[in-house]
């Protein structure tokens, strides 16, 4: 099985940075990604990583340590509509397919 | 093109009663997951299809779940026999296949209150 930890909440300025963390125990690895979620909405792909090392895109970026068992979202200039649930899920097996394992999601409130 | 439906949107019935939801995929997706969401929760894993058959339903939690998918397309849940405990959001996803980086794409989701 799987265990996947994320903060509950942040909160962050209009413009600021803020960075999720994410951590991960595996039995099987093959990947990890982050969605955004709005309430009441369903969740929309933000990220995917599968070897180490930094993704980025726009204002968003990923990075994955598979050593550490670590990932972070960064999410950068931040904008109202910034405001959403990101959820880590790391697919759980090495074989052709695989399921997702979520955590249980990080409320990011955005301040003007 | 069309994204992921689900219907209905929301589903209010009474313990003992059964229920259907039904999930239409993008098309040409072969893959197809059901997952659930409670409040304050993350998605939960339920089953996931690969064209007609269903490789994994790990995530059932219980023998009053079944889920079927036929033509390779649509897929229904059903529980039967609800429980307050039932009640959470049952997201659909689906993906091209299941494999590599295949991103799965979700649904609107159905809202079940069992009362």
């Amino acid at each position: 099985g799987q265990n996947i930890d994320q903060p509950t909440e942040m909160t962050a300025t209009e413009g600021a940075i803020v960075q999720i963390n994410c951590t991960y125990q595996t039995s099987g690895f093959n990947g990890l990604f982050w969605y955004q979620q709005h309430a009441g909405e369903a969740p929309t792909f933000l990220s995917y990583n599968v070897l180490d090392g930094l993704e980025e895109k726009g204002r968003f970026s990923s990075f994955l340590s598979r050593s550490k068992g670590y990932s972070y979202l960064l999410l950068k200039e931040l904008q109202m509509k910034d405001s959403a649930s990101y959820l880590c899920a790391v697919r759980d097996r090495a074989d052709s397919w695989g399921k997702l394992q979520f955590g249980a999601g990080t409320q990011v409130v955005v301040t003007p | 093109g069309a994204g992921v439906s689900q219907s209905p949107s929301n589903k209010v019935t009474e313990k003992g009663k059964d229920v259907e939801l039904r999930c239409d995929p993008i098309s040409g997706h072969t893959a197809l997951y059901w997952y659930r969401q409670s409040l304050g929760q993350g998605l939960e894993f339920l089953i996931y299809f690969q064209g007609n058959s269903a490789p994994d339903k790990s995530g059932l939690p219980s023998d009053r779940f079944s889920a079927e998918r036929t033509g390779g397309s649509v897929s229904t849940l059903t529980i039967q026999r609800t429980q307050q405990e039932d009640s959470a959001v049952y997201l659909c996803a689906s993906s091209l296949d299941g494999r590599g980086n295949n991103e799965q794409f979700f649904g609107p989701g159905t809202r079940l209150t069992v009362l």
